[in-house]
């Protein structure tokens, strides 16, 4: 069966320090990845996806960025974090179209 | 562009009644799906329901049903019996057939009081 595993779920970061969100899918092979924030009682807004090793597609300019080194691991990093970063942060993957898509549990990070 | 609408920002109920949140869209698209998210106070987004727009008939997963309106681009989420744990947000998201991207609704608020 497929899982998704993300990490960590907690995180409380300083300005200006780095970030590094991992997350891997188990089960599957060349899925649709997706990174997705959420603000407190707030929607989804997008962040990156990406459609195979190598191939990001950024949907929101900002002070994040995405890697996919293998098929199955998605990153999601910053140099310098900005309070404005503090948020959830959801993995996703997706391998057909009409099953939607599969969340990871998140990340509450939290900017001080 | 597709667009997701959830009138509905805070809906609340007895436990065991029947709740019907709304969720309209709009698409020039003739081959999309559509979905029911829930996300409880854990956070982690689980799918509740899906439904292709090419089915007529409406998908149903245990006491959740969707009444699809195609022509109207309805697809409201029907809940019966609730419960407590029913309590969570409620996201309704669209899928273009040609791609993988989901368009979210803003989510509504479901309280099931005991």
């Amino acid at each position: 069966s497929q899982t998704i595993h993300q990490w960590p779920a907690t995180l409380v970061q300083p300005v200006g320090s780095p970030l590094s969100l991992e997350c891997t899918v188990e089960g599957t092979s060349n899925p649709n990845l997706y990174w997705y924030r959420q603000a407190a009682g707030r929607g989804l807004q997008l962040l990156f996806y990406s459609v195979g090793i190598g191939q990001i597609s950024s949907e929101v300019p900002q002070n994040l960025s995405a890697s996919r080194p293998q098929d199955r691991q998605f990153i999601l990093s910053s140099k310098k974090l900005l309070l404005s970063d503090s948020g959830f942060y959801l993995c996703a993957w997706s391998v057909h179209l009409n099953y939607g898509y599969t969340f990871g549990s998140g990340t509450r990070l939290t900017v001080v | 562009a597709q667009t997701v609408t959830q009138s509905q920002p805070e809906m609340s109920v007895q436990e065991a009644e029947t709740v019907t949140l709304s969720c309209t869209y709009d698409t020039s698209e003739n081959n999309y799906y559509l979905f029911w998210y829930k996300q409880p106070p854990s956070r982690q987004m689980i799918l509740v329901i899906r439904q292709e727009a090419y089915k007529q008939q409406n998908a149903t997963e245990n006491r959740f049903s969707v009444n699809f309106q195609k022509a109207a681009k309805s697809f409201s989420l029907k809940i019966s019996d609730s419960q407590l744990g029913d309590t969570a947000m409620y996201f309704c998201a669209f899928m273009k057939d040609s791609n993988y991207q989901l368009i979210w609704g803003a989510g509504t608020k479901l309280i099931i009081k005991p």
